[in-house]
């Protein structure tokens, strides 16, 4: 089945710091990857995406580059602001994986603090 | 734009009762599906739907049922609360067709089963 590793946090850096948060999946057919991003209190909100291998998602500095070869999707920030501090989800959506494929598989999730 | 939305915010139950966590989306998005989010577990899916009269179990269904009577409306019931069923439930929607379509989540449910 579908799956998605992505580390463990907490990660706490400091602003203006460079940011990488890892992700490696493992899927039957050729999944669009995401990447979620979770304010305190509230819902998950969509940061990127990418749907093929060699795309770049980018948004608000962040960017993740969809790598088959590694079956990998690092997200990466050059310099981190107290605002960016939230829980990070990774996630796929494969639809040739049987019934009910067109659901996300979430990583765990990985908290980041950022200090001034 | 209402997207996802959710009632109740908070919630505070005994164990044995009952309730209804209400979702509703304006998107006319065929898909829509309850997650529960646990500390270190990441989000985990309770239950989804394709599509108005259709639904099925996703990986942690036990103790909760669901019904899609309209496209717009999704709601969860807990038949008979337990502690282990304290969480936050998320709710969320996509749209149909390819799986490139992001989900859409509304703010959560925080719920507490003493």
């Amino acid at each position: 089945g579908n799956s998605v590793t992505q580390m463990e946090g907490p990660v706490t850096l400091s602003e203006e710091a460079f940011l990488t948060i890892n992700c490696t999946y493992t899927a039957t057919g050729y999944p669009s990857l995401f990447w979620y991003v979770q304010y305190p209190g509230e819902g998950l909100q969509l940061l990127l995406k990418a749907t093929k291998a060699d795309d770049k998602g980018s948004n608000k500095g962040f960017e993740a580059t969809y790598r088959k070869e590694t079956t990998s999707f690092h997200l990466e920030k050059g310099s981190v602001q107290v605002s960016d501090s939230a829980v990070y989800f990774c996630a796929l959506s494969d639809m040739n994986s049987g019934a009910g494929s067109y659901q996300l598989t979430f990583g765990k999730g990985t908290k980041l603090s950022v200090i001034p | 734009n209402a997207g996802v939305t959710q009632t109740p915010k908070f919630q505070v139950l005994k164990t044995g009762q009952s309730m209804t966590l209400q979702c509703a989306q304006d998107m006319n998005h065929e898909y829509m599906s309850w997650y529960r989010q646990d500390p270190g577990m990441g989000l985990r899916l309770i239950h989804y739907s394709v599509g108005a009269g259709i639904t099925d179990q996703g990986e942690v269904p036990n103790g909760y049922n669901v019904s899609r009577s309209t496209t717009e409306d999704f709601p969860l019931r807990l038949l008979s609360a337990a502690p282990s069923q304290t969480s936050v439930y998320f709710c969320a929607s996509r749209k149909a067709g390819t799986d490139n379509q992001p989900q859409h989540f509304g703010d959560g449910t925080r719920l507490s089963i003493l």
